[in-house]
């Protein structure tokens, strides 16, 4: 079993929905990264948290310690919002490695 | 120019070439890391530069010869690379090596 685990794998919605994305880990973490892949490669960071809530412009980063469960909300999503998002958590132990999801993918439709 | 850069964007090597990747970062940042992504997995960490200092090396074959000459530049020097190495080669850098990272756009390797 990884030891981040990212749900859905793959996500398909019309513009304007609300999104879910989940995160899920089983290590004890210093921090949770939140990541955004676009086609072509380049990533860009949304947001690192430890605790609580983020929120910038439509996107919305919760983070549960004790439930060792992060989610990624989009509010009125659009198809520029589609790309692969990834989770990441800093584990406390190991020196701190960085330890990646494996993505999942969003595809948001007009 | 702002954030990290990546050059060249796409590269197409033979098996018996000799090519590099370069980074550069303008953040003012001391730590700075390799990735590789190949297709549908996740990202795989290579080498971290701390201070200038590679302070990881994970398990990386020593085809692949990082070099950090300075804070803001990262080279990863390629020599008779494999077919399997194709993939996307991401370079990020961070104030300090466990802060936030930020990405540079990637380099497309394709080895032939």
């Amino acid at each position: 079993k990884n030891e981040v685990e990212q749900s859905p794998q793959n996500l398909t919605a019309q513009e304007g929905e609300f999104i879910t994305i989940n995160c899920s880990y089983s290590v004890g973490i210093s921090a949770l990264h939140w990541l955004q892949q676009h086609p072509g490669g380049g990533i860009v960071s949304l947001f690192m948290l430890s605790s609580g809530k983020k929120k910038h412009g439509r996107l919305i980063a919760t983070i549960n310690i004790q439930e060792k469960h992060s989610s990624l909300h989009i509010t009125a999503s659009h198809p520029r919002d589609s790309a692969v998002y990834i989770c990441a958590v800093y584990r406390m132990d190991s020196n701190y490695q960085l330890i990646w999801g494996a993505g999942t993918k969003l595809i948001i439709k007009p | 120019e702002t954030g990290v850069t990546q050059t060249p964007r796409h590269l197409v090597m033979g098996m018996t070439n000799k090519k590099s990747l370069k980074c550069e970062q303008h953040l003012g940042h001391n730590a700075m890391y390799w990735y590789k992504q190949s297709a549908k997995k996740p990202l795989e960490l290579m080498f971290v530069y701390n201070f200038k200092e590679q302070t990881e090396n994970n398990s990386v074959p020593s085809r692949f010869s990082p070099e950090c000459p300075n804070s803001s530049h990262l080279f990863l020097h390629l020599h008779t690379l494999q077919p399997e190495d194709s993939a996307l080669y991401l370079c990020a850098s961070s104030q300090a090596r466990f802060y936030e990272q930020y990405f540079g756009p990637g380099t497309r390797l394709t080895v032939t």
